[in-house]
């Protein structure tokens, strides 16, 4: 069955440093979305990604964040400046259509020190 | 601002009993309900997907029901085994692209 991936698992930087996190979705899919979850909160939506453009962001998405896809099967999250708060695990779904299931990756644990 | 929230927070049950997790909202346009499944430190297993069209969602031991103008939806677990411990997440899309998360349910079945 296919799924959607995500790497690293873990990754661990120093506050102010980049990051880019990765995501390959389901092949055939064609939105893209980023979530994260602080430990112990809720799910929280970032940001989605249609026809090579965000379509919608959260007010969490500000200007350190951004979203690319750089290829045709990557999908990626760069925070630009990470802080302390950034500490989080970063969900990374797909979907066929906007009506449809979303298939989440596994998540990215990262940890800003 | 759509709110979702999920009694209740957490429930332990003996195996083999029938449950109920609900999920309340406070915005009852909304186009989809998405029920997941997530195992500790994992992501995100999808269960059931309901439209606003719909009134419930069938899926072996899962039944999903909608109820958009009272703002509430419901999954039943029937027969429950201990592979079904998880956190259950009740999540909402309105006509935009993003879901809302409620806060979940932390189910335990023991054996």
């Amino acid at each position: 069955e296919p799924e959607v991936t995500q790497t690293p698992s873990h990754q661990v930087t120093q506050m102010g440093q980049e990051v880019i996190l990765r995501c390959v979705p389901i092949s055939n899919h064609l939105y893209f979305y980023w979530y994260r979850q602080i430990l112990g909160q809720k799910v929280e939506f970032l940001v989605s990604f249609y026809n090579n453009e965000i379509s919608e962001k959260s007010e969490i998405f500000d200007d350190q964040f951004s979203v690319e896809r750089p290829d045709g099967s990557n999908f990626t999250l760069k925070i630009r400046s990470t802080k302390l708060e950034d500490s989080a695990m970063y969900f990374c779904a797909s979907s066929g259509d906007t009506g449809d299931t979303q298939y989440f990756g596994p998540g990215t644990r990262l940890t800003v020190l | 601002k759509q709110e979702v929230t999920q009694i209740p927070a957490a429930l332990s049950v003996p195996e083999g009993e029938n449950l109920v997790l609900n999920c309340s909202f406070t915005d009852s346009a909304i186009y989809n309900l998405q029920w997941f499944r997530q195992d500790p430190g994992k992501g995100l297993t999808s269960l059931l997907l309901i439209q606003s069209s719909q009134r419930e969602q069938t899926s072996g031991r899962l039944n999903a029901s909608l109820d958009k103008s009272s703002g509430r939806s419901t999954l039943y677990i029937a027969a429950s085994q201990p592979g079904d411990s998880a956190t259950y997440l009740c999540a909402v899309k309105g006509y935009g692209q993003n879901f809302v998360f409620g806060p979940g349910t932390r189910l335990s079945v023991l054996p």
